[in-house]
């Protein structure tokens, strides 16, 4: 299975962007980028996905290099509630949604 | 809509002991998952069904049983409790489609003495 490398942790300060890079050199051409999210005692949360372009919901954007060895999931505005740990993770379609789910990124938000 | 629910909340067990967390989805998803997480750990795929009457094993499956008899509900049975399965459980669901997100519940904190 195709793996991501995240950043231990990531520290920014409230109503500023937070860009949390992945790296995926060894994705391949059926692999979606999903990025989900664990607040304190919570379940999971599903943030954005995307195959090859750039993608934006009311959460987060997803910008993916050209090459898609890599990503980076941004929050434009972050919230004390954004502090959570993010997940970056390969998913391929029709997976039946056997995520697998690495050690991710904590975000720290300083008011 | 409750969406993923998970009972109970919190359970604290002496090695060798029984029990069975439950897990129900009232969205109609055809997939249902038990994962579990360690502390400072990502989530590992225990048992995962595709749909009633179907389970298959997942990553970590020693020492838990499945069975999906209803699209609602995909109970997790340990059937002798051990230490090593001190953990947080979580559940999910998703419909079938390709790239449905996950829906999970809040977990279910298993401590083992």
């Amino acid at each position: 299975d195709a793996k991501t490398t995240q950043p231990n942790s990531m520290e920014s300060n409230e109503e500023e962007p937070v860009h949390l890079p992945c790296n995926h050199s060894t994705i391949s051409g059926t692999d979606y980028i999903h990025w989900y999210r664990q607040l304190p005692s919570q379940g999971p949360e599903y943030v954005i996905h995307g195959l090859t372009s750039n993608v934006n919901n009311r959460m987060a954007s997803l910008a993916i290099a050209e090459d898609r060895k890599s990503s980076t999931l941004i929050l434009h505005r972050a919230t004390l509630r954004d502090a959570a740990v993010y997940y970056c993770i390969l998913r391929i379609t029709d997976s039946w949604g056997k995520l697998q789910f690495g050690a991710g990124t904590q975000v720290v938000v300083t008011p | 809509n409750a969406g993923v629910t998970q009972t109970p909340k919190f359970q604290v067990l002496k090695t060798g002991q029984s029990m069975t967390l439950q897990c129900a989805q009232d969205m109609n998803h055809e997939y249902m998952s038990w994962y579990r997480q360690d502390p400072g750990m990502g989530l590992r795929l225990i048992h995962y069904s595709v749909g009633a009457g179907i389970t298959d094993q997942g990553e970590v499956p020693n020492g838990y049983n499945v069975s999906r008899s209803t699209t609602e509900d995909f109970p997790l049975r340990l059937l002798s409790a051990a230490p090593s399965q001190t953990s947080v459980y979580f559940c999910a669901s998703s419909p079938r489609q390709g790239n449905s997100p996950l829906h999970f519940g809040n977990g279910t904190r298993l401590t083992v003495t």
